[in-house]
């Protein structure tokens, strides 16, 4: 199972909105509705804010919103704020029953 | 409240195996699958494979068949992960992380609710 896709990196002033997409193909991202987002700050473990592609996990601030079209998802972030620099993960659900793939991660920088 | 707990740091050579154990607490142990994830230094997170606590069945990503082992203990709340013929490549912080269903009780665990907090394996010579 291959990694999805994910820029390396982007960024965004405070207060504007940023998008960073994953790709996969139509075994995973493209075939089911289970992707999922993590943040990941740095020396700390992930921490789970989308799921089933565009839920938040109860304590998520509703400006990190998720989408999905096709073979790609999207997380949304607006009204970037500095504490959101880290690291975002996408993951898909990959087949029998309980197998996941990871994105290759994106850093977020908040200018 | 839940909690993960990790074994700590390992130093190993190649060719050796490391066992690394997860401790929970905080939930009922068997009502929950259980994540393995790796993530070597300076680069992304690697799904290694999940194990069910009630039962013990396991599966792993197919880069690992043949090398990973996860196993559990319900006795002691506990799961764990060995890994063999250690390379370099293996240097990694490995994560267990407890399956989420959503919201749904008949969903798929796909998802990583809480973590442990990490524990270094470095395989060097």
């Amino acid at each position: 199972q291959s990694a999805l896709t994910q820029p390396r990196s982007v960024s965004g002033s405070p207060g504007q909105s940023v998008t960073i997409s994953c790709t996969g193909t139509s075994s995973d991202v493209g075939g089911y509705n289970y992707v999922s987002w993590y943040q990941q700050h740095p020396g700390k473990a992930p921490k789970l804010m989308i799921y089933d592609v565009s839920k938040r996990p109860s304590g998520v601030p509703d400006r990190f919103s998720g989408s999905k079209s096709g073979n790609t998802a999207s997380l949304t972030i607006s009204g970037l704020q500095a504490e959101d620099e880290a690291d975002y993960y996408c993951c898909s659900y990959a087949g029998s029953y309980t197998n996941v793939v990871f994105g290759g991660g994106t850093k977020l920088t908040v200018l | 409240q839940v909690q993960l707990v990790q074994s700590g740091a390992e130093v190993k050579k190649p060719g050796a195996s490391v066992k690394v154990s997860c401790k929970a607490s905080g939930y009922t142990f068997t009502s929950y699958y259980m994540h393995w994830v790796r993530q070597a230094p300076g680069q992304g997170l690697e799904w290694m494979g999940i194990i069910n606590p009630s039962g013990g069945s396991t599966s792993y990503a197919q880069k690992f068949q043949g090398r990973v082992t996860m196993t559990r203990d319900t006795s002691t709340s506990t799961v764990y992960m060995e890994l063999s013929s250690l390379r370099s490549e293996d240097t990694a912080v490995y994560y267990c992380a407890r399956g989420w269903r959503g919201d749904s009780i008949a969903a798929r665990p796909l998802y990583f609710d809480y973590w442990g907090q990490g524990t270094l394996v470095t395989v060097s010579s």
